[in-house]
């Protein structure tokens, strides 16, 4: 199956960490990813990780994947504002007549209170 | 990464019209995706365009419905026809990147209103 699943609503205090999680179904995806969607926006690419890997650091953004369990999280170190967003994550699937297909997780929407 | 950008950013129209998207990237690339986002949802790819080859249309998605055209390695429309109020959307292409991470990067996306 192609269902990536995450929980709808997250609210955090600024300042402290956020953890939005993610879990998929395909194994075989060789990479993970999270994007981040803004009010208005499109989507931009925050992270991804490899599928080997169990976990990768880039900053604020802290990625850790259970490869066994399927689960991929994403957490922000001392949450802003400006993180206010949607955030997706997504695995990849091979295309039959070439290229690569992304089934996005159903969204996490990150309210950040002051 | 591609900087993509896409025309219009968004538009109303009327039940029974046709829209056409446009999709422009500053780099040549192989694969153009366009994806759509229906209000409160994920985003569902549509089709894949590859320059100088038909369109490949996932489950649910018919080329008479949503058309394709990939005339260069930089380019790619997205047409939605015969627009009904479920065609409120927001549809957005995007582009494979160089390099083995697969990665695709994404255009602002148009947000379509059908009355």
């Amino acid at each position: 199956g192609e269902d990536v699943e995450q929980s709808l609503f997250l609210s955090v205090r600024e300042g402290d960490s956020s953890v939005i999680n993610c879990t998929y179904t395909d194994s075989s995806s060789t990479y993970l990813y999270w994007y981040k969607q803004e009010p208005g926006a499109g989507l931009q690419l925050l992270t991804y990780i490899f599928s080997n890997m169990d976990m990768k650091q880039d900053q604020r953004l802290t990625v850790l994947l259970n490869k066994k369990d399927k689960h991929l999280s994403l957490r922000i170190a001392d949450t802003q504002t400006g993180d206010s967003a949607i955030y997706f994550c997504a695995e990849i699937f091979a295309l039959t007549g070439g290229g690569n297909k992304l089934t996005f997780g159903t969204g996490t929407q990150l309210k950040v209170e002051l | 990464s591609a900087v993509i950008s896409q025309k219009p950013s968004r538009d109303i129209c009327q039940r029974g019209t046709s829209l056409t998207i446009q999709c422009q990237v500053d780099s040549q690339v192989t694969m153009m995706f366009w994806y759509r986002q229906q209000p409160g949802q994920s985003l569902t790819l549509i089709a894949t365009a590859n320059q100088g080859s038909e369109a490949t249309y996932e489950s649910g998605f018919v080329i008479d419905k949503f058309p394709i055209s990939r005339p260069n390695l930089t380019f790619s429309t997205l047409t939605v026809s015969n627009m009904s109020p479920e065609d409120s959307s927001i549809y957005l292409c995007s582009v494979e990147g160089a390099g083995p991470t697969d990665t695709q990067y994404f255009g602002p996306g148009t947000r379509l209103t059908v009355l």
